[in-house]
């Protein structure tokens, strides 16, 4: 099992740019969520999905959209980027809601 | 969620027994403790987790009170691979929209 994915590993936007980051699991997992961390900060929930066709707004939902067409795949949208979505952001699963989460390896972006 | 309180850093030494507090004296009947670390610039790590029960896994050892109020997680022969923030996390099991508060951790140093 490859377990979670992202890509890219590193962005670099300028302000207004659209982007979507991609993360894909193996391990028909059906709870998928988004964090960003911050410099110093722990992690902070943006959006998640219970399941194919079900999403959710987390913590910090703003200037972001999700969708979840698959069990495996759960990207994320950025409409516009900003300077202060400059950020690492992860992506995890798990087997059942609320359950154990597994991460992946991260997307560093950088919003100029 | 209930909130937990762990010491802000500690040190160990290479092959030695390491072992890491956390207070959560409002813990309620239902939170389970949980445990990750995030080794730098990587995805968070689960560890392990359990509700009033001592747990092992091959990671590590985690100790919960009989009071519930606070839990050790023990790595038993820490290597400096295992130098790490650790979060200490409790929470109801099966919430979904209230994901995992990443507070401040401990960060755990294994020196040679």
């Amino acid at each position: 099992n490859a377990g979670v994915t992202q890509t890219p590993k590193f962005q670099v936007l300028k302000t207004g740019q659209s982007m979507t980051l991609q993360c894909a699991q193996d391990m028909n997992h059906e709870y998928m969520s988004w964090y960003r961390q911050d410099p110093g900060m722990g992690l902070r929930l943006i959006h998640y999905s219970v399941g194919a066709g079900i999403t959710d707004q987390g913590e910090v939902p703003n200037g972001y959209n999700v969708s979840r067409s698959t069990t495996e795949d759960f990207p994320l949208r950025l409409l516009s980027a900003a300077p202060s979505q400059t950020s690492v952001y992860f992506c995890a699963s798990s087997f059942g809601v609320g359950n154990e989460q597994y991460f992946g390896p991260g997307t560093r972006l950088t919003v100029t | 969620d209930a909130k937990t309180t762990q010491p802000t850093s500690m040190d160990c030494a290479e092959g030695r027994a390491a072992n890491l507090p956390c207070n959560h004296s409002t813990i309620s009947g239902n939170e389970y403790v949980y445990w990750y670390r995030q080794i730098h610039s990587q995805g968070p790590q689960y560890i392990i987790h359990g509700l009033k029960n001592n747990e092992t896994n091959e990671m590590a050892s985690l100790i919960i009170t009989e009071d519930r109020k606070s839990s050790t997680l023990i790595l038993p022969h820490a290597t400096l691979r295992d130098t790490a923030v650790y979060y200490c996390i409790v929470r109801v099991r099966g919430n979904a929209g209230n994901m995992l508060t990443f507070g401040g951790g401990t960060r755990l140093m294994v020196k040679p």
